[in-house]
């Protein structure tokens, strides 16, 4: 059964915690993104990476931090250098076209 | 990357067609249109995605005139199911994919 899975679901921080949201697809894509997304907003780029071991800053990066050691995964690292996180998070992947398949999503919540 | 505007918000009725248009003056080239949609606390699902003239699946039509300035995505007798927000993006494989707010569609009985 392929597809992008995401976990964990939902995510309880304290402040001035790391947390590590994943990200795993069996879709054999190159390219993988992670997403922010407030309330009532549209989705925020945060990284993507077309090809193992290389990724790039999207447009909010700031705070946050990524790799990409295997094809099938992309692990994002919210930091506590991220001042307003609670957030819900999506990851997507894309073969070599620009059409992206989303994961479930994760839903972050700093107490 | 090519700008897209999108109107925030439209309501309309079970049955009718509701068309989505979505403007992207500065277009390039070689960039696709591509819509997705998202409900609630999900991910975008990939709709429809055309380069120019007509685009038919089994779920949505794409219009896309020959300047390619604007398209217009059709959903043909809308349910209650379709309330959702739609999203139109603009752009190539070697672009960042930007999504803007999208348009929220609300659909009444």
């Amino acid at each position: 059964d392929g597809g992008i899975t995401q976990s964990p679901k939902y995510l309880f921080r304290k402040e001035g915690q790391n947390v590590t949201l994943s990200c795993e697809q069996n879709l054999n894509h190159d390219a993988m993104y992670w997403y922010r997304q407030d309330p009532g907003q549209g989705l925020r780029l945060i990284y993507y990476s077309q090809i193992v071991n290389d990724f790039q800053k999207g447009d909010i990066a700031e705070g946050y931090s990524v790799s990409r050691e295997k094809k099938e995964s992309f692990p994002l690292t919210v930091t506590s250098a991220q001042k307003n996180p609670t957030a819900f998070y999506l990851c997507a992947s894309s073969p070599r076209t620009d059409t992206q398949y989303f994961g479930p999503g994760t839903r972050l919540t700093v107490l | 990357l090519a700008k897209t505007t999108q109107p925030i918000s439209m309501d309309s009725y079970e049955g009718q067609e509701v068309n989505i248009t979505c403007s992207h003056n500065n277009i390039a080239t070689n960039d696709y249109i591509t819509w997705y949609q998202q409900f609630p606390s999900q991910g975008p699902r990939f709709i429809i995605q055309g380069y120019k003239t007509k685009v038919t699946n089994e779920v949505a039509s794409l219009f896309i005139p020959a300047d390619r300035k604007s398209s217009t995505l059709s959903l043909p007798r809308v349910s209650l199911s379709d309330t959702a927000v739609y999203y139109c993006l603009v752009g190539t494989i070697d672009d960042k994919i930007i999504f803007g707010k999208g348009t929220r569609l609300h659909i009444l009985p």
